[in-house]
């Protein structure tokens, strides 16, 4: 079975600029998660996805991040304009009511830099 | 005071010992618990869930203590392919995990 993908893998820019990262998450799974992590912290969840609904963006910083799953598969997310503080990892992860725990499984990230 | 609180290391210890890592969390409504494993430049993966009976998988033993609202893992006989950061999840609510900042563990030969 195929694990959650996402691209790119590595992303570096400057302050201000605009980023979009990519998830496709594992076939079937209804829900879907971005996650942030800052280096030396666990993941920061963003963002739920029940389908192509959004159930949690309290953590989300709304005047400069925006996701979507418009079809209830893929999801993207934006950042628009960074600062420098939104370096960090960004993960991707989905479950399913099917699995044991309704566990989550992650991709491999997407490593982000702003200089 | 954060949601879920861990000693964020780094543990050194030789191959073969045991060493014991915990957690504190703050909802006390907290239902669910888990330790997920990260590798170096890794993503998170599950290592076990902990129930209040504890649980053991292998060399790996999880416990609860819902009264002191602390969680622990305990490895015994540590092999040099567990170092990694060991990440406390407390699930919130159907399905939103709340992490800890992770105990970074080197196994050294």
């Amino acid at each position: 079975e195929a694990g959650v993908a996402q691209s790119p893998r590595y992303k570096i820019i400057e302050k201000r600029q605009s980023v979009a990262f990519w998830c496709n998450p594992i076939s079937g799974h209804a829900t879907l998660y971005w996650y942030q992590q800052i280096l030396g912290q666990g993941p920061k969840l963003l963002i739920q996805f029940q389908n192509n609904g959004v159930v949690d963006d309290s953590q989300l910083p709304k005047d400069r991040f925006s996701a979507e799953r418009l079809k209830g598969v893929d999801s993207t997310l934006k950042i628009q304009p960074a600062k420098l503080e939104d370096s960090a990892v960004y993960l991707c992860a989905s479950s399913s009511r099917g699995t044991t725990y309704n566990e989550q499984f992650f991709g491999p990230g997407t490593r982000l830099t702003v200089l | 005071r954060k949601e879920v609180e861990q000693d964020p290391g780094p543990f050194n210890v030789p191959e073969g010992a045991t060493v014991a890592f915990n957690c504190t969390y703050s909802n006390s409504a907290s239902q669910s618990f888990f330790w997920y494993r990260q590798d170096c430049r890794k993503e998170p993966k599950l290592l076990m869930s902990v129930y209040s009976s504890g649980n053991e998988d292998g060399r790996f033993t999880a416990q609860l203590n819902r009264a002191s609202q602390y969680i622990s893992l305990l490895i015994r006989d540590s092999k040099l392919s567990d170092s990694a950061t060991y990440l406390c999840v407390v699930k919130e609510g159907a399905q939103k995990l709340v992490f800890g900042q992770g105990t970074r563990l080197t196994i050294n030969p």
